[in-house]
């Protein structure tokens, strides 16, 4: 059973970069075949996707969002972050980090989500 | 940009009761739409892909039609474990889009 787990700081001050990890068990990030993506989620608001990388580290990014965002993998540690910088208020959010099958945007498992408050 | 417009955007219904969600693309999406449940404080989880595949292990009072720009959600007879709000979200390819309905909060009466 694939498992995906967030974690990072859960509080990051104003004008700094928020960096979340998202550590995958029960499978390997470097088999290939799938898309490892992040999300967040505004308190009682949609999800907004802000991209996914492959094992190999090529990567695609919501170009809402492209400008602040990268998206990184260690294959070794099995894997992948998310980096937003410049944060704001308005980045308080609950990120969770997904999986899709290649090709296919259909996110069969999800983290279980990390609230991250952006204040001084 | 496809624009998804879900509704009714809340609904409360009795335990039994049948529930349906619309979905509807602003162009024609073929099956490329997805459900999903969010219950409170939780991560999203799969339950329709391709607009009418069940996920594993779902159970089988969940289902989903439609093609093109509608799409139906159907809880035939709702459980107390289905409060929860539901999303439907439309992807295709190159380049990758995603997009999310609105999201319906389904309560019991």
């Amino acid at each position: 059973q694939v498992q995906l787990q967030e974690s990072g700081p859960g509080l990051v001050k104003p004008s700094q970069t928020l960096s979340l990890t998202c550590t995958v068990s029960g499978g390997s990030i470097s088999s290939g075949g799938y898309h490892w993506s992040w999300f967040r989620q505004h308190a009682g608001m949609g999800l907004e996707w802000f991209g996914y990388i492959y094992y190999s580290g090529s990567t695609y990014y919501n170009p809402s969002l492209k400008s602040r965002v990268t998206i990184s993998v260690d294959t070794s540690k099995n894997h992948f972050s998310l980096k937003l910088s410049s944060v704001t208020a308005a980045d308080t959010a609950v990120y969770y980090c997904a999986r899709s099958v290649s090709g296919h945007d259909i996110f069969d498992y999800w983290g279980q989500g990390i609230l991250v408050t952006v204040s001084s | 940009d496809i624009q998804m417009t879900q509704s009714p955007s809340s609904l409360s219904a009795s335990l039994g009761d049948r529930v349906t969600i619309t979905c509807q693309a602003s162009q024609n999406i073929r099956k490329n739409l997805n459900w999903y449940q969010q219950r409170p404080g939780k991560a999203p989880k799969l339950l329709i892909y391709d607009a009418s595949n069940l996920e594993a292990g779902v159970p089988s009072r969940f289902s989903g039609s439609g093609s093109g720009t509608d799409f139906t959600f159907t809880i035939s007879s709702l459980q107390p474990e289905d409060i929860a709000t539901y999303y439907c979200q439309h992807y295709d390819s190159p380049p990758p889009r995603l997009t999310f309905g609105g999201g319906t909060k389904v309560e019991i009466k």
